[in-house]
């Protein structure tokens, strides 16, 4: 299968700092990257969806002036929580498709466990 | 009523034991059903997918999808220690181009095989 990273696998930060995520597709182009936000014993929860070189589109709830995604390449995508506060500590998981696979193929990344203090 | 149900689980079964994993789901337009495992800490794999109804098998693992009940399955035979994971299901209509086939998870159940 094809391979996505994500870096930092995990972090802590103070609160009100902000910190990027990134995601990375390492042996295909990501045409498409999703991000998702995992709490404990709960579902993936889609937070946006990023098409390369266009602006993401976000779920309904989700603040895009808080959670900034760029998906500036065919093998990058970042998510920024800007401002972070102890109610955004949770696990943040990427995917990645691309038009080389099969379109309902993601790819996940390992995740990225946040914790704001 | 949530689109996609999914027993949390936790499930125990003996080595060797078949599994019986399920969903349930609300939404007509799904086409497409796939099944993720997930290990502690990280992120999910995507173990099998599905189109419409039908049996699917790989191995040890058999994916069924019964549209008409809107209830799908997954099936381990003679499970390892190492099936121990989440198993989530997930599903999505089909898409209308290419970077827009979002998919509808469940909660994931949580399995431990035991020795």
């Amino acid at each position: 299968g094809a391979v996505v990273s994500q870096h930092p696998s995990r972090v802590i930060c103070k609160s009100g700092t902000s910190v990027k995520i990134e995601c990375r597709s390492l042996d295909f182009q990501a045409t498409t990257m999703f991000w998702y936000r995992q709490f404990p014993k709960q579902s993936l929860m889609l937070m946006a969806t990023s098409n390369e070189g266009s602006k993401a589109t976000y779920e309904q709830g989700v603040e895009k002036d808080k959670f900034l995604i760029n998906h500036a390449s065919l093998t990058l995508s970042t998510l920024t929580v800007t401002s972070a506060h102890p109610e955004d500590s949770s696990f943040y998981i990427c995917s990645a498709s691309g038009s080389e696979l099969g379109w309902y193929e993601q790819y996940f990344g390992p995740g990225t466990r946040l914790t704001v203090t | 009523q949530k689109e996609v149900e999914q027993d949390p689980g936790p499930l125990s079964v003996p080595e060797g034991a078949i599994v019986s994993l399920n969903c349930t789901y609300s939404n007509s337009a799904f086409q497409y059903f796939m099944w993720y495992r997930q290990y502690s800490r990280k992120g999910p794999e995507l173990l099998m997918y599905t189109y419409s109804s039908g049996n699917k098998e790989d191995g040890r693992f058999t994916a069924q999808v019964d549209k008409s009940s809107k209830y799908i399955s997954l099936f381990i035979r003679d499970s390892q220690p190492s099936d121990s994971a989440t198993y989530l299901c997930a599903m999505s209509a089909i898409p209308s181009n290419f970077g827009n086939e979002k998919l509808t998870f469940g909660t994931g159940t949580r399995l431990t095989i035991i020795p």
